[in-house]
């Protein structure tokens, strides 16, 4: 089965350019997640999905940031306009709602570099 | 809101040494505890997790992860670490679908 699957893996921008990150789920995982990790840190939520609805986006900064996941399944993550904070690892995580507990799988993440 | 504690930033051991990470958890109720592995350059890979079937977790590469209730503590545990075992330990609890983490322990493995 194949797992979370991220592109790009790295990303380099200047800042204040956009820049946009891509997120496969496991097939039949209907929970999608987009974390946040800085360097040193545990990764932070940034929002989650249930199907294609945001139900918690609570630490999105929304000036800057979106998101969408249309059809329910691979979801963007969108920056626009980078800062050089931003500089980061996004990760993306699946889970199956239905059964406790909610396990997540992460993909690799995508490493972005705003210059 | 549940929050953990991961005690160590760095751990260093020995080849062949055991392996202690440190977690804590706060929580009122029982609650569904993870723990996962973060190579370089790669995503989290989850190690092993407590549903309260057991108290003692054994999960891959060796490892396993006891949960103490009355110490709100869930550490992770491998008797003799091999070099591949180099990398970020993240502990995680679960409420729902929230995921609250740690801030990581690195662990180092000395030849």
């Amino acid at each position: 089965e194949a797992g979370v699957v991220q592109s790009p893996r790295y990303k380099i921008i200047e800042k204040k350019q956009p820049v946009a990150f891509w997120c496969n789920p496991i097939s039949g995982h209907n929970t999608l997640y987009w974390y946040l990790q800085n360097l040193g840190q545990g990764p932070e939520l940034l929002i989650r999905y249930e199907n294609e609805e945001a139900v918690d986006d609570s630490q999105l900064p929304k000036d800057r940031f979106s998101a969408e996941r249309l059809k329910g399944v691979d979801s963007t993550l969108k920056i626009q306009p980078a800062e050089l904070g931003d500089s980061a690892v996004y990760l993306c995580a699946s889970s199956s709602s239905g059964t406790l507990p909610d396990t997540q799988y992460f993909g690799p993440g995508t490493r972005l570099t705003v210059l | 809101a549940q929050s953990v504690t991961q005690l160590g930033s760095h751990v260093s051991v020995s080849e062949g040494a055991l392996v202690l990470l440190r977690c804590n958890y706060s929580s009122s109720v029982p609650p569904y505890l993870f723990w996962y592995v973060q190579y370089p350059n790669q995503g989290l890979q989850l190690l092993l997790k407590y549903t309260s079937a057991a108290t003692l977790v054994k999960g891959i590469n060796g490892f396993e992860a006891e949960f103490k209730k009355s110490e709100t503590s869930f550490h992770l545990t491998k008797p003799s670490a091999h070099m591949s075992d180099a990398a970020e330990y993240f502990c995680a609890v679960s409420e729902g679908n929230q995921f609250y983490f740690g801030t990581g322990t690195s662990l180092t493995v000395i030849p």
